[in-house]
């Protein structure tokens, strides 16, 4: 496609639930990444992927939150046993290349997830 | 010291001025900055990328690079009130101690009065 498309782009869950969300990137994007955004706030860094790698989750903020991309291409990110703390924007960026020459990157409309 | 800082402002600035937006990184060995702006309920959408030490120009828009001072800004001239949203510092360094990822700052945000 075109541009960065993640899916839904909302999402209401009950507390407990699990949620998936979902990113597909740029065509050929090497680089893919997750981040959380409250409100007010700047993006905060979630993991990021260089093809099929998961080169750095450091981010996720507990064993409750999992992202794969299995293929190098479409990427999900999944929180079990959602929280009221875990509502938030997730954003989903894309770049070309990976590692060091990793250049700009470019953002899908994001998911409003909302735990009540 | 966080490793992208910005002055969260908000920064008001009238209309037809020039707007200084300013960042801060930790990592020496960043080689990768980027400008995003936000609008509220939007997504980041980049307006400029710099990797050289020095100043880059598109448009009304300049960034300058000083990697000495691990320090990067980014100027609006002629600033017009459809510029008023956040303005996000990004770098691509050795953060959580993975070369290439992409850290943000919380952002500025600019509000340009007519």
């Amino acid at each position: 496609g075109a541009g960065v498309s993640q899916s839904p782009r909302y999402k209401v869950a009950k507390r407990g639930q699990d949620v998936a969300l979902r990113c597909d990137p740029i065509s050929g994007h090497v680089s893919l990444f997750w981040y959380q955004q409250a409100l007010g706030q700047g993006p905060e860094f979630l993991t990021y992927f260089q093809n099929e790698a998961q080169l750095d989750k450091s981010g996720l903020p507990s064993d409750r939150f999992f992202a794969e991309r299995p293929e190098g291409s479409v990427s999900t990110l999944k929180i079990q046993r959602t929280q009221q703390e875990d509502s938030a924007v997730y954003l989903c960026a894309s770049s070309r290349k990976g590692g060091v020459f990793v250049t700009e990157a470019f953002f899908g409309q994001g998911t409003r997830l909302t735990v009540v | 010291q966080k490793e992208v800082e910005q002055n969260s402002g908000p920064l008001s600035v009238p209309e037809g001025a020039i707007a200084s937006l300013n960042c801060t990184y930790s990592d020496r060995g960043s080689q990768s900055f980027f400008w995003y702006r936000q609008y509220s309920g939007k997504s980041p959408e980049l307006i400029m990328s710099i990797y050289s030490n020095g100043d880059k120009e598109d448009g009304r828009f300049t960034a300058q690079l000083n990697k000495a001072s691990q320090y990067v800004s980014l100027l609006i001239r002629d600033s017009q009130p459809s510029d008023s949203a956040t303005y996000l510092c990004a770098v691509i360094g050795n953060y959580g101690g993975s070369q290439g990822n992409l850290i943000f700052g919380k952002g500025t945000k600019l509000s340009v009065k007519p």
